[in-house]
Order: C-alpha cells, then structure tokens, then sequence
C-alpha cells in the first residue's frame, strides 16, 4: 500500500522557534510537494521539488524552506514561526512528469499552532 | 488572477439521490481538472482526472464534466451513501503554462439516511 508519512499529526511552537516538518513517500516518486490549507482558501502550493537537492518555489514561499537531501524526503522549515503559519501542512507526491497530469499522494497532514 | 470557485456551502442531498457539485473558474484556461476527496483530519485522495476535450468522465457512480465554455466542471456522484460524505476540491491546472494544479476551496457534501 502506497503512502506518505508526515513525521507529526499535532504540533505546537512558539513565535520564533525553528520548526521542521518531515514528509516520507515509498513510492519512488520524483516529484514532492509542501501545502498549506487554511479554511475557506484552496490548498496553496509552498514549496515543490522534482528531483533530488532541486527545488522550486510555489505560490507563498516566504517564511519557509525546504530541503530534499534524499529523494524519499522531504522537509519543510520554518527559520522562525510567526502566529500567521498556524496552519494545516500537507505534503504530496507524484510520479515524474507535469503535475497536471498525474495523481498526487498525500500525507495525513500537521497541524501545526504557533503560540 | 486565477480564481477557482466551489460553493462554499455545505450540500445535503438524501442517501440514493443523486449529487451534483460544482467547480467554476475565472481568468484561466485550464488544460486538466482533477477532483479530490478529503476526509475530516486527512489529506485529499485523488478520484478523477479530465482532460479539455474529454468532455465527459465516469468513474464507477461518479462522472464528471468539463465544459471549458462555461469555465465549469460538475462532479456527479449517482446513487449517493453516506459513505460519500466529504469534503470535494477540484483542482484545474494546465495552460497559460502554468502546469502547477490550483485548488479551490471545497464543498462538504452530506448524505443523509
């Protein structure tokens, strides 16, 4: 059975501490993908990556970065949490092509609330 | 700037009936569409993708239209249960290059015994 982990469901951080969320995939999947979903708004794309140390910016990149050391994995950062990144994160992953065409994968999801 | 609109109101259709979501989007020409299902406290799972000429897809008691005319794509589920109680986002994507999917915001469907 196909799937993606995220490494926390809940998590709960102070404004200004580094926070990291992790994303496995054990699909051999190349491309990877960091959400944000917030009520009322579609999911906005944060960060994605199509290979492995490559990656590309989305739509509301600012405050994050991201790391992709190993094409399992995939990571999001926060360098210092701010209240507004209260969110849900979702982290996907597709097989190599456009994003388009192909199904994405996704993970659970962190909840994450900065105090 | 692109916009992709559901109806942000929850839906409640009688178990059996058949329902009819629908997606429309603005200042976009889509190439793609995909509608997704997403469960309370988990991420989306991917139902359907339909392509700009395709028009028409099914998928067991779920079809799906695309009518690039009217900028607007109708999810159906025929014969609904209340297993089929969601959240449903579509996600159009493809051209004016921009391959990235968008997403809107979702509509809760309820399907009552």
């Amino acid at each position: 059975d196909v799937k993606v982990t995220q490494s926390s469901r809940y998590l709960v951080k102070r404004t200004g501490e580094k926070v990291f969320l992790e994303c496995v995939q054990d699909m051999d999947h190349e491309n990877m993908f960091w959400y944000r979903q917030d009520p009322g708004l579609g999911l906005r794309l944060i960060y994605f990556s199509y290979d492995v140390k490559m990656k590309e910016k989305g739509d509301i990149p600012e405050g994050y970065s991201v790391s992709r050391e190993k094409k399992e994995r995939f990571s999001l950062i926060l360098e210092s949490a701010s209240t507004n990144q209260t969110s849900m994160y979702l982290c996907a992953s597709s097989p190599l092509g456009e994003a388009a065409l192909n199904e994405q994968f996704f993970g659970p999801g962190t909840r994450l609330t900065v105090l | 700037s692109q916009k992709i609109e559901q109806n942000s109101e929850a839906l409640n259709i009688q178990e059996g009936k058949t329902a009819t979501l629908t997606c429309n989007y603005t200042n976009y020409s889509p190439a793609y569409l995909q509608w997704y299902r997403q469960d309370p406290g988990r991420g989306p799972v991917f139902l359907l993708l339909i392509r700009e000429n395709e028009k028409e897809k099914r998928k067991e008691r779920l079809k799906v239209t695309f009518d690039t005319t009217l900028k607007q794509s109708l999810f159906h589920i025929t014969a609904s249960q209340p297993a089929d109680s969601a959240t449903y986002l579509c996600a159009p994507a493809g051209g004016d290059s921009n391959y990235q999917l968008i997403w809107g915001a979702g509509t809760k469907l309820i399907i009552k015994p």
